[in-house]
């Protein structure tokens, strides 16, 4: 079973669009976060949620929502998308709210054209 | 504001050799320190976490050592093989509930 799972793993789309990255945690864990991966490989933290309330937000642009529906799950919705929302966003859950180890899922590669 | 640098950002290395990679982060008050590989299109799979109370942690081939006075970190791989090939990142927990990642060393191990 898959730990820290997203979907979908890869997306294309116009400029303009609306869309949303699903992630689920299988491990028990009551804090997950997003991070994004620039074409740099430079990785950053977007939000993180702790049992459901956001603790982390940062400067990210208002078009980017993340809900978080419960603890195992944490959903990223990105309005109006521009040509430099493209990147890889990764889904992490860890224990705790400073983090201890993190799990990663594989990613997912967002191209906006 | 943390920052944590890697150096080098790649380094080849003949199959059988003991490599060191570096970490050096600019502000020593830090909760934990940890180790990720990334392989190309995954996510990072976390390697090793030392806490700041601990100098070094050990994972079969690999032993990571932190030094909190000096700001740094070592990721000692031994005996590198070519399945490490990969990309090694360090991320520094200030305490403030987030992760500080350096850029990564992009490991290519040659049969």
């Amino acid at each position: 079973d898959t730990a820290v799972s997203q979907t979908p793993k890869y997306l294309v789309t116009q400029m303009g669009n609306d869309k949303s990255i699903k992630c689920e945690q299988n491990l028990g864990h009551d804090t997950m976060y997003w991070y994004k991966q620039d074409s740099k490989k430079f990785l950053k933290i977007m939000f993180s949620y702790n049992n459901k309330e956001l603790i982390i937000n940062e400067t990210v642009p208002n078009r980017f929502s993340p809900k978080s529906p419960d603890k195992a799950h944490l959903n990223l919705h990105i309005n109006s998308l521009e040509l430099g929302d493209s990147a890889v966003y990764f889904c992490a859950s860890s224990q705790g709210r400073s983090p201890g180890e993190l799990f990663f899922g594989e990613g997912s590669r967002l191209t906006v054209l | 504001k943390q920052e944590v640098t890697q150096i080098p950002a790649a380094l080849s290395v003949p199959e059988g050799e003991n490599l060191v990679l570096n970490c050096s982060f600019t502000d020593s008050a830090i909760y934990n320190l940890q180790w990720f590989r990334q392989d190309p299109g995954k996510g990072l799979t976390s390697l090793l976490l030392i806490q700041s109370s601990q100098r070094e942690q050990t994972s079969g081939r690999l032993n990571a050592s932190l030094d909190k006075s000096s700001g740094r970190s070592t990721l000692y791989i031994a005996a590198s093989q070519p399945g490490d090939s990969a990309t090694y990142l360090c991320a520094v927990n200030g305490g403030s509930e987030k992760l500080v990642f350096g850029k990564g060393t992009k490991l290519t191990v040659n049969p």
